[in-house]
């Protein structure tokens, strides 16, 4: 299958600061980025879509001026943290997937923890 | 809005049983389902993908089969091994994005 690298694998950072994950589809071309938040022993949530070259589209309850997603390229988006607090400390993970396929591949997740 | 379910939550077996995962989401308006394994701390490795128009798929020691008119799909280990110890999510596709489920950690004992 195809390959979506996330960066990175693990970070820890103080409160109040904010903190850039990145997405990478390695070897297509993804027009559609997922980001899903995953706290401990609770499934994954999608927090926002986000189409190449667009403003992401938000769910429910997620702050989009605290977390902010960029999808300037067909192979890369990122998801910052802003004022990062402790509550926010979670497992953070990308999914992409391309204009022809409906198949979306996984990022390797990020573990945020905000101290 | 759709909604997925997993049971059991939990699951220990000795090492070399068969087991059945299950899965029930309440819209039969999917795409496709998948199951995905995670470890902990890690991300997610897809198991298996199996289309709205099909009824199983098998890989190896594993098996998933999908009754979307009932809203259920089951996953299927034969002869399970210590390394198949993991949480293994059921995901539906309603549109673009995946619905998940809660998992069902299994721990093989050798």
């Amino acid at each position: 299958g195809a390959v979506v690298s996330q960066h990175p694998s693990w970070v820890i950072c103080k409160s109040g600061t904010s903190v850039k994950i990145e997405c990478r589809s390695l070897d297509f071309q993804a027009t559609t980025m997922f980001w899903y938040r995953q706290f401990p022993k609770q499934s994954l949530m999608l927090m926002a879509t986000s189409n190449e070259g667009s403003k992401a589209t938000y769910e429910q309850g997620v702050e989009k001026d605290k977390f902010l997603i960029n999808h300037a390229s067909l192979t890369l988006s990122t998801l910052t943290v802003t004022s990062a607090h402790p509550e926010d400390s979670s497992f953070y993970i990308c999914s992409a997937r391309g204009e022809v396929s409906i198949e979306a591949f996984f990022g390797q997740g990020t573990r945020l923890t905000v101290v | 809005k759709q909604e997925v379910t997993q049971i059991p939550a939990a699951l220990s077996v000795p090492e070399g049983e068969n087991l059945v995962l299950n899965c029930s989401f309440t819209d039969s308006a999917i795409y496709n389902l998948q199951w995905f394994r995670q470890d902990p701390g890690k991300g997610l490795t897809s198991l298996l993908l199996i289309q709205s128009s099909q009824r199983e798929q098998t890989s190896g020691r594993l098996n998933a089969s999908l009754d979307k008119s009932s809203g259920r799909s089951t996953l299927y280990i034969a002869a399970s091994q210590p390394g198949d110890s993991a949480t293994y999510l059921c995901a539906v596709r309603p549109g673009q994005n995946f619905v998940f489920g809660p998992g069902t950690r299994l721990s093989v004992l050798p």
